[in-house]
């Protein structure tokens, strides 16, 4: 497996700024994945970061609000923007650590972000 | 579309056993995981079926059916400490994983 830090773990915002998160990864991989989880709910992909290109983002998803950096095959991040209420929630970024599809996705810790 | 079904919530009790089944319907199959999800935690992968049959890993046992685009995880000799929501997730034919809502399991003593 590999270690994974995601940061911040948790933060409140306020209506209208921006946050943004990073995920760190203690191994090169070619994919890292960014979801949303809301409460009670299960995990949403916001888009698929690739390093050297353009993140792919899902259906009702837009770069304008989820900005990706994907600068290097260890580190993402991801800007949640003009943030409302409706955008509290877990973010989880994951990985998945070799080729193949058996491997598994692996997740980092989560922020939990509220905005008031 | 793509769709994933798991009970809501189930209850058991300490001691005994729980089979948590998910029934797919997807665009193509390559692969069925199962993860584990304490509250206020990250989800952490559990187990992988990919053929038809029984995988075990010590008290946790997960079994597919591609014919009848089933599976089940079986937990046995349950503790206080597999309270958590257990979730299903199916790699498509694009290799796109496709998430379950989750199962909440609640162990009681």
């Amino acid at each position: 497996s590999a270690v994974i830090s995601q940061k911040p773990s948790r933060d409140i915002c306020q209506r209208g700024t921006s946050l943004t998160i990073q995920c760190q990864v203690d191994s090169q991989v070619t994919m890292m994945f960014w979801y949303r989880q809301q409460p009670g709910q299960s995990l949403t992909l916001i888009a698929t970061a690739n390093q050297g290109s353009e993140a792919t983002y899902e259906s009702g998803f837009v770069i304008d609000k989820f900005p990706i950096s994907r600068p290097n095959l260890t580190f993402s991040t991801l800007t949640v923007s003009n943030m409302s209420p409706e955008d509290s929630s877990i973010y989880l970024c994951s990985v998945e650590l070799g080729q193949g599809g058996n491997q598994p996705q692996h997740f980092g810790d989560g922020t939990r972000l509220s905005i008031l | 579309g793509q769709n994933i079904d798991q009970p809501t919530e189930m209850t058991a009790t300490e001691g005994a056993i729980v089979q948590i089944n998910c029934t797919y319907q997807t665009s193509g199959f390559n692969g069925l995981f199962w993860y584990q999800q304490h509250a206020g935690e990250a989800p952490t992968f559990l187990s992988y079926n990919v053929l038809d049959g029984l995988e075990e890993k010590g008290r946790f046992s997960s079994f597919l059916s591609r014919s009848k685009g089933y599976s089940y995880l079986l937990l046995k000799e349950l503790q206080m400490k597999d309270s958590a929501s257990y979730l299903c997730a199916v790699r498509d034919s694009n290799y796109q994983l496709i998430w379950g809502a989750g199962t909440k399991l609640i162990i009681k003593p």
